[in-house]
Formats: C-alpha cells, sequence, structure tokens
C-alpha cells in the first residue's frame, strides 16, 4: 500500500469547517483514498472513500487533486463530538493499514 | 451500538491464564479481522478471515489463537500472555476481503495482563 502523510494534530473551533489534509505522492492507479476516525477508546468509523472524483455523504466531502496526490477531508460545520483521530489510507484490494493518523481537537 | 458486538468489554488476567475474546456480527459480512492497538501506538492488524478461512497471519505469536467458526463470529483465544501484550483489541468486518470502504469495527476488549 502507498503511504500517507498526514499532521499529527490539528484545532478547530466548533461551527467552522475543519480541513484535514493528507498527502499521498506515491498512490497507484487502482488505489483508492479512505477515511476512517476514532473517537477516544472506541473503534474506527467509517467516513468516505474515493478513487479520483470528488465525493460527499452526510458525514463529510473529500476531495482529490486531479493529479490524486493529495487530498481533504472537509467537516463543514465541526461539532465537539467530531473531536477524534483521523485516519487517511491508501489501499487497492489489500486490508486497511492504519498509519497514526491526525488528532483533530474541535473547541468551544 | 455498531453492529459489531466483542465481549468481554474489559479484561484483566494473570499470565498464566487462558481466556478468549468473542466477536460477532450479523451484518452478513464475510471478513472479519483482529486489530491490535497498543497505547500510543497505531493499529495493527493480526488476523484476517474471509468466509471462515484465514488468508491473513501478520505475524503474530502463537501465544494468540484465532478461531472462527462462521462467518459471524471471530474469537481470539489467549494463553501464557505477557505484560506487553495489555491493549485494546479491536474486531472489524466488511463484506469480503478487499471491500475497504466497509468496515464496522466493535468498540473492543480492553485487555490488562497483570
Amino acid at each position: 500500500d502507498a503511504k500517507t502523510t498526514q499532521p499529527p494534530s490539528m484545532d478547530c473551533a466548533e461551527g467552522r469547517a475543519a480541513n484535514l489534509p493528507c498527502n499521498h505522492s506515491t498512490i497507484s492507479g487502482n488505489e483508492y483514498v479512505y477515511w476512517y476516525r476514532q473517537i477516544h477508546s472506541q473503534g474506527p468509523q467509517y467516513i468516505i472513500h474515493g478513487l479520483k472524483n470528488n465525493e460527499t455523504n452526510e458525514m463529510a466531502s473529500l476531495i482529490i487533486t486531479e493529479d490524486r496526490k493529495s487530498s481533504t477531508l472537509i467537516l463543514p460545520h465541526a461539532t465537539l463530538r467530531d473531536t477524534a483521530v483521523y485516519y487517511c489510507i491508501v489501499s487497492g484490494y489489500s486490508t486497511l493499514t492504519f498509519g497514526k493518523g491526525t488528532m483533530l481537537l474541535v473547541s468551544p | 451500538e455498531t453492529g459489531v458486538t466483542q465481549t468481554p468489554r474489559h479484561l484483566v488476567m494473570g499470565m498464566t491464564n487462558k481466556k478468549s475474546l468473542k466477536c460477532e456480527q450479523h451484518l452478513g459480512h464475510n471478513a472479519m479481522y483482529w486489530y491490535k492497538q497498543s497505547a500510543k501506538k497505531p493499529l495493527e492488524l493480526m488476523f484476517v478471515y474471509n468466509f471462515k478461512e484465514q488468508t491473513e497471519n501478520n505475524s503474530v505469536p502463537s501465544r494468540f489463537s484465532p478461531e472462527c467458526p462462521n462467518s459471524s463470529h471471530l474469537f481470539l483465544h489467549l494463553h501464557t500472555l505477557q505484560p506487553e501484550d495489555s491493549a485494546l483489541y479491536l474486531c472489524a468486518s466488511s463484506e469480503g476481503q478487499g471491500h475497504n470502504y466497509g468496515y464496522t469495527f466493535g468498540s473492543g476488549t480492553r485487555l490488562t495482563v497483570v
């Protein structure tokens, strides 16, 4: 699997958009970008995934650059409950491998 | 509840004990996974089962013994563990191996080895 690079931590004010970046410069053509998050002491939760096109669901939006070497997860209106570790994972069909992720702290 | 249930939620065991962790899902998924998460470390994949067959063993010591009697149940049998095995053990399932968008995780078993 291609490796990803994420900032170790980010802060966001409640109600504002949280934009979490991820670099994946060695991504292959058949590899997807997946985002999961893990709230303290719970199991990770699937958020969104994409291949080339931007994607949106009820939780978040995923913006993938045209060269697919980086992506951004957007939480449009962050709440305190969005405080968690966010994992960006690049994978084809092999089992997901989790890195250290980004610790997002949403403050009042 | 996420659809994947793990029991017990907490477990304290001595190094000479034998215990088992249980994972159950009724999502109709065919792949099940064991991950280990030690303090302040990323999740580490331990085992993968697809349609009840073990397809991955990530060089896990033999003191951890998985069992998958059917697609809905997964066990992790523990014996003669070490204190460094203390961790959060997470079970996950997905439609099939390779369906990476749909991992559903349980809440985990917090294991302490004394």
